[in-house]
């Protein structure tokens, strides 16, 4: 099946420092990704919708100058936290729409753990 | 507005049976999928509804009722293994996913 994976799985910065995240399509290309966070014991949120080789387009409630998004490539998108702070500590995860059998479904990264000190 | 309704969590023993319900209200349906998450993890896909019916996958079934915005996932002859969160989802009429906090499903031996 279609693997997505996502680099750092794990990162613990000072406030005020930035922070990238890839997520990489392994075996298929994806025209459009999708960033989610998920706080603890909470529901997946969705941030933004990364599109290659245009802007992304960010949920309402969701700072574009924070959590900058850019989509390189069929195969990479990265987020991008600027001046992170505590409050920004989290999970997130990426996915890309793809196709099981003949179900469109989305395939997941592994997540990156984000803890801002 | 969107919703979507899941208990919190859920208890059940190994080997047995467990039925997660799912209630949901959406902007358009554009069919609705089952994820399993383990703690620390993304999550897994697990099945997929666009018709009304049961769908069955080994342990696994997927139930769907689009009139009454209701879905159920199956657990069969359980697992410690299954003891993780499980997600109902439903793609609304932009075909973006719509989350619900999840079932926090607890198996005990």
């Amino acid at each position: 099946g279609a693997v997505v994976s996502q680099h750092p799985s794990r990162v613990i910065c000072k406030s005020g420092t930035s922070v990238k995240i890839e997520c990489r399509s392994l075996d298929f290309q994806a025209t459009t990704m999708f960033w989610y966070r998920q706080f603890p014991k909470k529901s997946l949120m969705l941030m933004a919708t990364s599109n290659e080789g245009s802007k992304a387009t960010y949920e309402q409630g969701v700072e574009k100058d924070k959590f900058l998004i850019n989509h390189a490539s069929l195969t990479l998108s990265t987020l991008t936290v600027t001046s992170a702070h505590p409050e920004d500590s989290s999970f997130y995860i990426c996915s890309a729409p793809g196709v099981a059998g003949d179900i469109d479904t989305q395939y997941f990264g592994p997540g990156t753990r984000l803890t801002v000190l | 507005g969107q919703n979507i309704d899941q208990p919190t969590e859920m208890t059940a023993t190994e080997g047995a049976i467990v039925q997660i319900n799912c209630t949901y209200q959406t902007s358009g349906f554009n069919g609705l999928f089952w994820y399993q998450q383990h703690a620390g993890e993304a999550p897994t896909f697990l099945s997929y509804n666009v018709l009304d019916g049961l769908e069955e996958k080994g342990r696994f079934s997927s139930f769907l009722s689009r009139s009454k915005g209701y879905s159920y996932l199956l657990l069969k002859e359980l697992q410690m293994k299954d003891s993780a969160s499980y997600l109902c989802a439903p793609m609304d009429s932009n075909y973006q996913l719509i989350w619900g906090a999840g079932t926090k499903l607890i198996i005990k031996p």
